[in-house]
């Protein structure tokens, strides 16, 4: 198996703020990397896809990618409490459109 | 995008039963994937669902105890068979999207007594 690593969290930040989720992967072969975000008792839900480095901004999100450095994050601007979800980091090696996923990092978002 | 709906959405079964999961899509889709979210943890894949011909198995994931089936390319079923405790989960149904994204179905949360 893929290795996709994630810190766990808990990440606490106050609203408002700007929230930083980081992920490192270990196949230098991946091609594609989503971030989803799942809210308690709920399916994940895409909020991002990026496949080239730099960086992909849509509204309050920011995914930035290091392909050298197998790495990807992603920014939330302006974090509103409705943020509060475990997101996770998932990436796809090419082979069959198979995803492998982090284990999670758990946003609570203060208000 | 594609409306994924899976059935049941939860279930409580007994030890030693079995448990089909079904998962529909309102339109017609290549490819399609189950996996399983142990409490607390993170989505694995366990199988590729391929129509017309037998699924794809991820490593620690065997035919005899998930058998899926994918008669054509809007439905998908799994089954959990001889179900233990260490069964219950979360089982999700998903579909390649445009861009090699996957798209997830509500999920059927599984209880085993």
């Amino acid at each position: 198996q893929k290795e996709v690593e994630q810190n766990s969290g808990p990440l606490s930040v106050p609203e408002g703020a700007i929230a930083s989720l980081n992920c490192t992967y270990s196949d230098r072969g991946s091609q594609s990397f989503f971030w989803y975000r799942q809210y308690s008792g709920k399916s994940p839900e895409l909020i991002m896809s990026i496949y080239s480095n730099g960086d992909k901004e849509d509204g309050r999100f920011t995914a930035q990618l290091n392909k050298a450095s197998q790495y990807v994050s992603l920014l939330i601007r302006d974090s509103q409490p409705s943020d509060s979800a475990t997101y996770l980091c998932a990436v796809n090696h090419g082979a069959g459109n198979q995803f492998y996923f982090g284990t999670g990092t758990s946003l609570t978002v203060i208000p | 995008s594609a409306v994924i709906s899976q059935k049941p959405s939860r279930d409580i079964c007994q030890r030693g039963t079995s448990l089909t999961i079904q998962c529909q899509v309102d339109s017609q889709v290549t490819m399609m994937f189950w996996y399983r979210q142990q409490p607390g943890q993170s989505l694995t894949l366990i199988a590729t669902a391929n129509q017309g011909s037998e699924a794809t198995y991820e490593s620690g994931f065997v035919i005899d105890k998930f058998p899926i089936s994918r008669p054509n390319l809007t439905f998908s079923t799994l089954t959990v068979s001889n179900m233990s405790p260490e069964d219950s989960s979360i089982y999700l149904c998903s579909l390649a999207g445009v861009g090699e994204t996957q798209y997830f179905g509500p999920g059927t949360r599984l209880l085993v007594l």
